[in-house]
């Protein structure tokens, strides 16, 4: 049974360009959710996609936008790359949304350097 | 807002017991989750709690009180793999998306 998997698992961009970060849910799993992790801190929500529409999004600017596909796979953009954008970005599944203690599967991460 | 609180770096030796305290200030409370994360690697789910008291699943246990806004992890028999860092993640109701904390980086000496 396949997990929650990431790519790439590491990347280095320049200020100003443009990423895009990939993942594919946990088998099973419809709903899929962005995390950001800066180094020292926890995981920070970005936003979650189901049934291919964002239905809720934390406290991040427009120029953080995704995307999720009819097989549940999703994608994470990032526009105008900053230097504080260089963290773990952590995709997370579950299965289902909206109620309590739905557990979330985390991926490995992919490793983001903006230089 | 939700405001999470744990202490940064926790040391212990191999084979004693530790603590790891979580507190918390939010509104709409409905459920706590503890997660365990290793260096370099994917959060990974330990346990969930809706009601007051403690919950055990092996040598982790975890207790919650909601009138006090506070939760604990408890670690038994420390083994050197339990080197790693533990997240608190409070769940609100209405939009169940867990906030964390900054986690507590725990590391397990001879």
């Amino acid at each position: 049974d396949a997990g929650v998997t990431q790519s790439p698992t590491h990347l280095i961009k320049t200020r100003g360009q443009q990423v895009t970060l990939r993942c594919s849910p946990k088998s099973g799993h419809d709903t899929v959710s962005w995390y950001q992790q800066a180094l020292g801190q926890g995981p920070q929500f970005i936003f979650q996609y189901y049934e291919e529409e964002e239905r809720q999004r934390g406290n991040f600017p427009d120029r953080f936008s995704g995307h999720q596909f009819p097989n549940y796979s999703s994608e994470l953009n990032v526009n105008a790359l900053l230097l504080g954008d260089s963290a773990l970005y952590l995709c997370a599944s579950s299965r289902g949304q909206h109620f309590s203690g739905n557990t979330i599967y985390f991926g490995e991460g992919s490793w983001l350097t903006v230089v | 807002g939700q405001n999470i609180d744990q202490p940064t770096e926790m040391t212990a030796t191999e084979g004693a017991i530790v603590q790891i305290n979580c507190t918390y200030q939010t509104s709409g409370f409905n459920g706590l989750f503890w997660y365990q994360q290793h260096a370099g690697e994917a959060p990974t789910f330990l346990s969930y709690n809706v009601l007051d008291g403690l919950e055990e699943k092996g040598r982790f246990s975890s207790f919650l009180s909601r009138s006090k806004g506070y939760s604990y992890l408890l670690l038994k028999e420390l083994q050197m793999k339990d080197s790693a860092s533990y997240l608190c993640a409070v769940e609100v109701g209405g939009s169940y998306i867990p906030t964390f904390g900054r986690g507590t980086s725990l590391i397990v000496h001879p």
